[in-house]
């Protein structure tokens, strides 16, 4: 069965640190790969998405995202964080041409103080 | 051009109730697929609507069904309501018979009591 870890549950950081959130999930085919964001009080939107092509993702507010096949990981980065960043950070994979079924990790939670 | 939008935002039931859920996709949407997330986990796959047919089902019970219309809006219905169904309800939407991007709505956080 599919399944998406996320290694960190929650993570504090200052503003301006860098960030790598881990992501990695377990299906032998191929898939798309997703990074959805939770802000306080608003609901799920997409960070950034990896169909295919460069393995190096780059979303909204400056966030990226590097697929590396052979490690099966999907890892979210951002040079520098900002107190507005805080919020609950969502992997997520749907095995190509399966359906649109998403799987999703547990989620991790980053605080940022300012 | 609005989002995907969800009725109610709040609801509270008893045990044993029956509860239904709604949802509009984002214009331009055909597809519709339902998630439960429960506090503090990752919303978990519940089914997919398109063509007005369930498409693809996670592991849930049959208490859990759902209907797509015309206008592609989709209801999520809950039957005899479980404490552990306490959750929030996730609407999402796509395009190109789901293989497109998923757009999440607001939810509506459902408390059986």
């Amino acid at each position: 069965a599919q399944s998406v870890s996320q290694h960190n549950h929650h993570v504090i950081l200052s503003e301006a640190a860098s960030l790598e959130l881990g992501c990695n999930y377990s299906y032998g085919g191929t898939v798309n790969l997703f990074w959805y964001v939770q802000y306080p009080g608003q609901h799920l939107q997409l960070l950034l998405k990896y169909f295919s092509g460069d393995p190096l993702v780059k979303g909204i507010k400056g966030f990226e995202a590097e697929f590396i096949k052979s490690k099966f990981s999907f890892n979210l980065r951002k040079p520098s964080v900002q107190w507005s960043d805080t919020a609950e950070y969502f992997c997520a994979v749907n095995a190509k041409n399966q359906g649109g079924k998403l799987i999703f990790g547990q989620g991790t939670e980053l605080s940022v103080k300012p | 051009d609005a989002g995907v939008t969800q009725s109610p935002t709040h609801l509270i039931k008893t045990r044993g109730q029956q509860v239904t859920l709604r949802c509009s996709p984002k214009s331009g949407h055909d597809t519709v697929s339902w998630y439960q997330q429960a506090l503090g986990q990752g919303p978990q796959f519940i089914f997919q609507y398109y063509e007005e047919e369930e498409r693809q089902r996670g592991n849930f019970p049959d208490r859990f069904s759902g209907h797509q219309f015309p206008n592609y809006s989709s209801e999520l219905n809950v039957n005899a309501l479980l404490l552990g169904d306490s959750a929030l309800y996730l609407c999402a939407s796509s395009g190109n018979r789901g293989a497109d991007t998923q757009y999440f709505g607001p939810g509506t956080r459902l408390t059986v009591l």
